[in-house]
């Protein structure tokens, strides 16, 4: 079973609202990752869990909130965000360490603040 | 200089033929290579992972890799219209703790 889940699919939040989006993975990966993707860009990392640990801060605002409960679940808590945060969020698993590293993504959260 | 970089495209192939995509990384160290195919609108679907020097087919893909040259490419045999897509050059960095850096992509359109 290759596959990561993510919800909800599609979210549209105010600015002073309060959200999460969510992520699953059942593959026994030990690495999870969240991306934000703007349209006709790369994926941009935003964080990085390690043995449910958080690893990798790419300087994210800290309206984003990651948390990561248990191997398996990852969650990104919104808050007070901002239009040009409008995006594709994209969760993705791997299994950490050196090695193979692929990472499998979810089909992401398209998300629109307004 | 672009950690790895990728023609943007649009890269226009006729059906049946083959598409070469190139990617190009910075970091000698790097150890893992892959590429991501992207329909719009979509996430990234990993097709292929390479890690050494040589050729890996699977199936109508190719990954070829030179570490030399820091150069690693794809090629598109028998390509059909559900080819068309971004394909993203991904380049596992060893600095640090590592992460994946990703090539802006190749947007691919077959043409029937």
């Amino acid at each position: 079973d290759t596959e990561v889940t993510q919800t909800p699919k599609h979210l549209v939040m105010g600015m002073t609202n309060k959200k999460s989006l969510k992520c699953e993975q059942h593959m026994g990966h030990r690495a999870m990752y969240w991306y934000k993707q703007k349209a006709k860009k790369p994926p941009e990392l935003m964080f990085v869990y390690s043995y449910e640990k958080l690893s990798i801060n790419e300087s994210v605002p800290s309206r984003f909130s990651p948390e990561c409960p248990n191997s398996s679940l990852l969650n990104l808590h919104l808050h007070a965000l901002q239009p040009e945060d409008s995006a594709l969020y994209l969760c993705a698993s791997s299994q950490p360490g050196q090695g193979a590293r692929e990472q499998y993504f979810g089909p992401g959260t398209r998300l629109t603040v307004t | 200089q672009k950690e790895v970089e990728q023609n943007s495209g649009p890269l226009s192939v006729p059906e049946g033929a083959i598409a070469s995509l190139n990617c190009t990384y910075s970091d000698r160290v790097s150890q893992s290579f892959f590429w991501y195919r992207q329909y719009s609108g979509k996430s990234p679907e990993l097709i292929m992972s390479i890690y050494s020097n040589g050729d890996k087919e699977d199936g109508r893909f190719t990954a070829q890799l030179n570490k030399a040259s820091q150069y690693v490419s794809l090629l598109i045999r028998d390509s059909q219209p559900s080819d068309s897509a971004t394909y993203l050059c991904a380049v596992f960095r060893v600095r640090g703790w590592g992460k994946f850096q990703f090539g802006a992509g190749t947007q691919v359109v077959v043409t029937p």
